[in-house]
């Protein structure tokens, strides 16, 4: 089945930095990628979903200069969040779709990535 | 809007058990609803789908899931687990705006 991978897996940044987390469909061309954060026990909660080469669109309550979502290609989107705060330690998964074709509602899931803010 | 509700937020079997989660969806449409599985660290993979035709649709690893309009439900099942189940088990439907909706999810713990 097709890949989606995540990098970094684990990060720990100071209170005020930010931090860029890369997904990356591997052999498949994502036309659209989702971004969720996972919170412990919880369900996955949708942030934004970007379509390659246009901006993404936000979840209500998702604030989009904190959470900047890009998508510059078919194969890569990055989360970057900005300023960090304790608060927003949770563990974010992407997931990409390849819009086109028979599996077109086909969703992949990345491995999440476990960001903890000191 | 819709919403999809899991009943049980943790169940707890033995191994050889039958298992049963409840999922109810709230759209009256045409529906889209998927179940996923989150094994310890590990990502969401996809257990089984369904868009349309027989309602009853089998998955990967012995799973299975009955959709059934009038209750507006999508309840998985297996006749009998094993301690390899083990894991998250969200439920999901595919929303009018092209959107995954999940579940607040299952934790299923099989004793061995």
């Amino acid at each position: 089945g097709a890949v989606v991978s995540q990098h970094p897996s684990r990060v720990i940044c100071k209170s005020g930095t930010s931090v860029k987390i890369e997904c990356r469909s591997l052999d498949f061309q994502a036309t659209t990628m989702f971004w969720y954060r996972q919170f412990p026990k919880q369900s996955l909660m949708l942030m934004a979903t970007s379509n390659e080469g246009s901006k993404a669109t936000y979840e209500q309550g998702v604030e989009k200069d904190k959470f900047l979502i890009n998508h510059a290609s078919l194969t890569l989107s990055t989360l970057t969040v900005t300023s960090a705060h304790p608060e927003d330690s949770s563990f974010y998964i992407c997931s990409a779709r390849d819009g086109r074709g028979l599996f077109a509602y086909e969703q992949y899931f990345g491995p999440g990535t476990r960001l903890t803010v000191t | 809007a819709q919403s999809v509700s899991q009943h049980n937020h943790h169940v707890i079997l033995s191994e050889a058990a039958s298992l049963e989660l409840g999922c109810n969806y709230s759209y009256g449409g045409t529906v889209n609803l998927f179940w996923y599985v989150q094994y310890p660290g590990q990502h969401l993979q996809l257990l089984l789908k369904y868009f349309s035709g027989d309602p009853l649709v089998k998955g990967i690893k012995g799973f299975e899931a009955e959709f059934i309009k009038s209750k507006f439900s999508f309840n998985l099942r297996k006749p009998s687990v094993q301690w390899s189940d083990t894991a998250e088990y969200f439920c999901a439907v595919w929303s009018k705006g092209g959107k995954l909706i999940f579940g607040q999810g299952t934790e299923l713990s099989v004793k061995p």
